[in-house]
């Protein structure tokens, strides 16, 4: 069974912060999408990342995918109120299986 | 172009009723996949569908079963009730495969 852990659970900042989000795993991923979910919605698809050290940027955010394709990073530069909600990262194992999801960070970002 | 459906968004049952969820895709979408989402568990793989055909099963027990039509929608049906069915069901649809999905609001299912 492929897990992903994410790191961490919840994190609480203040506005114009910088913060970085963890999704790990011992499992090796040919693909890994972040989601944003905001409470009581479905989650919505931020990007997805396909190559050992891909780096792609939407904005403040930066997203990379490691090396060995079994870890990912989320890095939000000068966060803003607008940024809370819930970060899920996914994984697939190949081209044909299901997502596998972590449980999430849930960010607060404060005025 | 229009997102992934779902309908209705809220529901509220009695432990043992059956309940069914429907989820219209983005046109053009093959792939849905259906997910439990709950505060502890987080989301849940229940199934996939592509091309009317059960591709992928997660692992919940038989009360929980889905469909898709010849148009790529699909319903999924959950019997005899449980207190613990109480969640967020969400609807993904994607071109070919289940990643890289797009998901729908969500059903909110309490069981009460």
């Amino acid at each position: 069974t492929q897990l992903l852990e994410q790191s961490p659970q919840f994190l609480s900042i203040q506005e114009g912060e910088n913060l970085t989000v963890y999704c790990n795993s011992s499992s090796v991923f040919s693909s890994l999408q972040w989601y944003r979910q905001e409470p009581g919605e479905g989650p919505v698809l931020l990007v997805t990342v396909v190559t050992g050290g891909e780096v792609k940027k939407l904005k403040r955010l930066t997203f990379q995918f490691g090396d060995a394709r079994k870890d990912s990073s989320l890095h939000i530069t000068a966060a803003q109120p607008g940024d809370t909600g819930l970060y899920l990262c996914a994984g697939a194992a190949s081209g044909y299986s299901t997502l596998t999801f972590g449980k999430g960070t849930m960010l607060l970002v404060s005025p | 172009k229009a997102g992934v459906t779902q309908t209705p968004r809220y529901l509220i049952k009695t432990r043992g009723q059956q309940v069914t969820l429907s989820c219209s895709p983005i046109s053009g979408h093959r792939s849905v996949s259906w997910y439990q989402q709950t505060p502890g568990q987080g989301l849940q793989f229940l199934f996939e569908y592509f091309s009317e055909t059960q591709r992928n099963k997660g692992n919940f027990p038989g009360r929980f079963s889905g469909r898709q039509f010849s148009n790529s929608r699909s319903e999924m049906n959950v019997s005899t009730l449980e207190l613990g069915d109480s969640a967020l069901y969400l609807c993904a649809s994607s071109l070919h495969t289940a990643a890289e999905a797009f998901f729908g609001q969500g059903t909110r299912l309490t069981v009460v």
